[in-house]
């Protein structure tokens, strides 16, 4: 159980264009649901927080018109990347909080590897 | 905030060794440390974790340490394998449901057959 699925999970797409990044929870209710960016042989870095229903919480530094979180159902969330520029080219990946079972334990998404020419 | 620092970047060991990764946090309200492993282009994957309320704990070749009191914790590996070979992050949350994890910048480990 626990499976959290990410769409498209590779995307090239030209510089000033947006793409949209899904985030399920295959098998269980999210409440909440985090996005995170990873450069290249570098950590995890939280971009932010989503919760359903309500807005978004970004982490310092990240620009909330860049990134657009919705969490429109407890089974799925997506981040949309705004006029994309090459800097933005990254690994995103989501993770989901299950509601049951009062765990702190989150769940992954496989990834979307997003690249901006 | 919260703020992990991890260490080392980079751990080579011979296949059979034992592998150790330290990591600090600086927020004592966090009470939630898991630990991940992330093969190249995969997703981070929970290999053990620890909370507040305990000191340690072993899964087989795994086994995590915490001390509260110098705030660090750290993971153990056993009788290293070839397939042991990726990425390793800790993190450190407030654990209350929903609560964001603040990962480690990540130790390399290499297991030389």
């Amino acid at each position: 159980g626990a499976v959290v699925s990410q769409h498209p999970s590779r995307v090239i797409c030209k510089s000033g264009t947006s793409v949209k990044i899904e985030c399920r929870s295959l098998d269980f209710q999210a409440t909440t649901m985090f996005w995170y960016r990873q450069f290249p042989k570098q950590s995890l870095m939280l971009m932010a927080t989503s919760n359903e229903g309500s807005k978004a919480t970004y982490e310092q530094g990240v620009e909330k018109d860049k990134f657009l979180i919705n969490h429109a159902s407890l089974t799925l969330s997506t981040l949309t990347v705004t006029s994309a520029h090459p800097e933005d080219s990254s690994f995103y990946i989501c993770s989901a909080d299950s509601v049951a079972g009062g765990t702190d334990t989150q769940y992954f998404g496989p990834g979307t590897r997003l690249t901006v020419l | 905030g919260e703020n992990v620092e991890q260490h080392p970047s980079t751990l080579s060991v011979q296949e059979g060794d034992s592998a150790v990764i330290k990591c600090t946090y600086s927020d004592s309200a966090s009470n939630y440390f898991p630990w991940y492993k992330q093969e190249l282009g995969k997703r981070p994957q929970l290999i053990i974790d620890i909370r507040s309320n305990v000191g340690e704990k072993k899964d087989q070749r795994i086994a995590v340490t915490l001390n509260k009191t110098a705030k660090h914790f750290s993971l153990h590996i056993t009788e290293t394998q070839p397939e042991d070979s990726a990425v390793y992050f800790c993190a450190a949350s407030q654990g209350n449901q929903g609560g964001k994890l603040i990962f480690g910048q990540g130790t390399e480990l290499s297991v030389k057959p």
